[in-house]
């Protein structure tokens, strides 16, 4: 079974200050890893999707790296907004049709 | 691009009562749909995924079970309700050989 892990659990920042979190899973085998934003009462939205070792993806102030011979992902966020308060998903494919998320890193931007 | 509608949007239920959610999607064929639950304080599960008409590959057993009648129709159900089957449960779809998966509005259950 494939392990992802996220960390911290949960996360509180200032507004206006950056943060970054972690996504952790098996450098072997590796083919793309997700990146997904999940608000409070919505559906979970993709943000990213990330396949080559140190790429680096960027929507607006949010910005993913990529490091598969060491096993992990950094989601960083600029200048934080209370609009980025959500739970930050991760999932890695497993097999030709599954994903496998990780626990989810809890955002809490305090204005 | 796609649409994934599910239905109820929120239910209460007894315990031992039997359950039947609606996930049907629109815009796209033949896609690979998905079933998940996230119970309070706890992280996405993946329940059942289908990858065409009357497929279906279950991941953790336990009393729940799902049917694809249609191309574009998935339903969970169970005969009766445990507590610990409360939860937000969500249906996703996958385009083939997209990867990325999109997620429809989800499903609040709370037994009773």
């Amino acid at each position: 079974i494939l392990n992802v892990e996220q960390s911290p659990q949960s996360l509180h920042v200032q507004e206006g200050d950056s943060t970054n979190f972690t996504c952790s899973f098996p450098s072997s085998n590796f083919y793309a890893l997700h990146w997904y934003r999940w608000e409070t009462a919505k559906s979970p939205e993709a943000l990213f999707v990330t396949t080559l070792n140190g790429d680096e993806k960027k929507k607006g102030r949010i910005s993913a790296t990529l490091n598969t011979k060491e096993g992990y992902s950094y989601l960083y966020i600029k200048g934080s907004q209370p609009e980025d308060s959500a739970t930050y998903l991760c999932a890695l494919p497993q097999g030709a049709q599954k994903l496998v998320f990780g626990q989810g890193t809890r955002l809490t931007i305090n204005p | 691009s796609q649409t994934i509608h599910q239905w109820p949007a929120t239910l209460v239920q007894p315990v031992g009562s039997p359950l039947s959610l609606e996930c049907t999607v629109e815009g796209t064929s033949n896609p690979n749909l998905y079933w998940y639950r996230q119970a309070a304080g706890r992280g996405l599960q993946l329940l059942f995924y289908s990858v065409g008409i009357g497929q279906i590959s279950s991941e953790v057993p336990q009393n729940l079970s799902a049917s694809r009648p249609q191309d574009r129709q998935f339903i969970l159900s169970s005969k009766k309700l445990l507590l610990s089957d409360s939860g937000f449960y969500l249906c996703a779809l996958e385009r083939q050989r997209q990867e990325t998966q999109y997620f429809g509005p989800g499903t609040r259950l709370l037994v009773l």
